[in-house]
C-alpha cells in the first residue's frame, strides 16, 4: 500500500523567510496531491491541488511542486506572516472514490 | 470555494448516551460527503463514507453500529456516535466534495464523561 509522510516536527521561521514542507511517498505516484491548512479546533481548508504530471503550482504566496523522480512534493510559504502559523496537511486520494488519506502535518510557527 | 457546515461545535455527554452531529453542504448538493475523526496531534482518519440514499461505506475497523450515519438528502448527513464512551471523545469533522477538492466543516469536539 502507498505511504506518505510528512515531518510532523514543527518548523519555526523568522517572519518574511520562506517556510519549506515536505511530504514524501514510497511506492507509486498518486495522481495528485492536496494541501490543506489547519488551525487548532477547525476543520481543514484547502490550499492547492497538484497533479502527478505538474511541476509546480502556485497561489499568491504559496508554492507548491511534484517531482516524481525524488517522489516527494514541496510545499512553501514565501514572505511568510505570523497569520501563516498553523498546521499543514498533504493528502492525498488513497482509496479512491475522492476518499483522502491524509499526512501527519506539519506544523509552522512564524515569529515575528 | 463551497461551504460546508457543520453542528454542534462541541458537545459534552455522560457515558451511554447517544450524540447526533449534522453535516451540511450550502451552496452545493452532495450525493457523498466523508466522516473523518482526529485525535490530538494525530491526523484525520477517514472513518465513512456517507452516500445519500444508500448505506454508508465504512473503512476498515470503524463499527457501524457505534457510528451511524444517515444521508437523507442532497445537503444532509448526520453521524451518530450511539452509547459514547470516553474513548470516544474526539474531534469529529466532516467534508464533502463538488468536485476533486474536499470542503470540509469546522468540526465537532466530543467529550464524553
Amino acid at each position: 500500500s502507498q505511504k506518505i509522510e510528512q515531518n510532523s516536527e514543527a518548523l519555526n521561521i523568522q517572519e518574511g523567510k520562506t517556510a519549506t514542507l515536505t511530504c514524501n511517498y514510497t511506492n507509486y505516484s498518486p495522481a495528485y496531491l492536496q494541501w490543506y491548512r489547519q488551525d487548532p479546533g477547525r476543520g481543514p481548508v484547502f490550499l492547492l491541488l497538484i497533479r502527478e504530471n505538474e511541476k509546480e503550482k502556485r497561489k499568491e504566496r504559496l508554492k507548491v511542486t511534484f517531482d516524481t523522480t525524488l517522489k516527494q512534493s514541496l510545499f512553501h510559504i514565501t514572505a511568510s506572516q505570523p497569520a501563516d502559523s498553523a498546521t499543514y496537511l498533504c493528502a492525498w486520494e488513497e482509496y479512491g472514490n475522492n476518499r483522502l488519506a491524509f499526512g501527519k502535518g506539519n506544523q509552522v510557527v512564524v515569529i515575528p | 470555494g463551497a461551504v460546508v457546515s457543520q453542528h454542534p461545535s462541541w458537545v459534552i455527554c455522560k457515558s451511554g448516551t447517544s450524540v447526533k452531529i449534522e453535516c451540511r453542504s450550502l451552496d452545493f448538493q452532495a450525493t457523498t460527503m466523508f466522516w473523518y475523526r482526529q485525535f490530538p496531534k494525530q491526523s484525520l482518519m477517514l472513518m465513512a463514507t456517507s452516500n445519500e440514499g444508500s448505506k454508508a461505506t465504512y473503512e476498515q475497523g470503524v463499527e457501524k453500529d457505534k457510528f451511524l450515519i444517515n444521508h437523507a438528502s442532497l445537503t444532509l448527513s448526520t453521524l451518530t456516535v450511539t452509547s459514547a464512551h470516553p474513548e470516544d471523545s474526539s474531534f469529529y469533522i466532516c467534508s464533502a466534495s463538488p468536485g476533486n477538492i474536499q470542503y470540509f466543516g469546522a468540526g465537532t469536539r466530543l467529550s464524553v464523561l
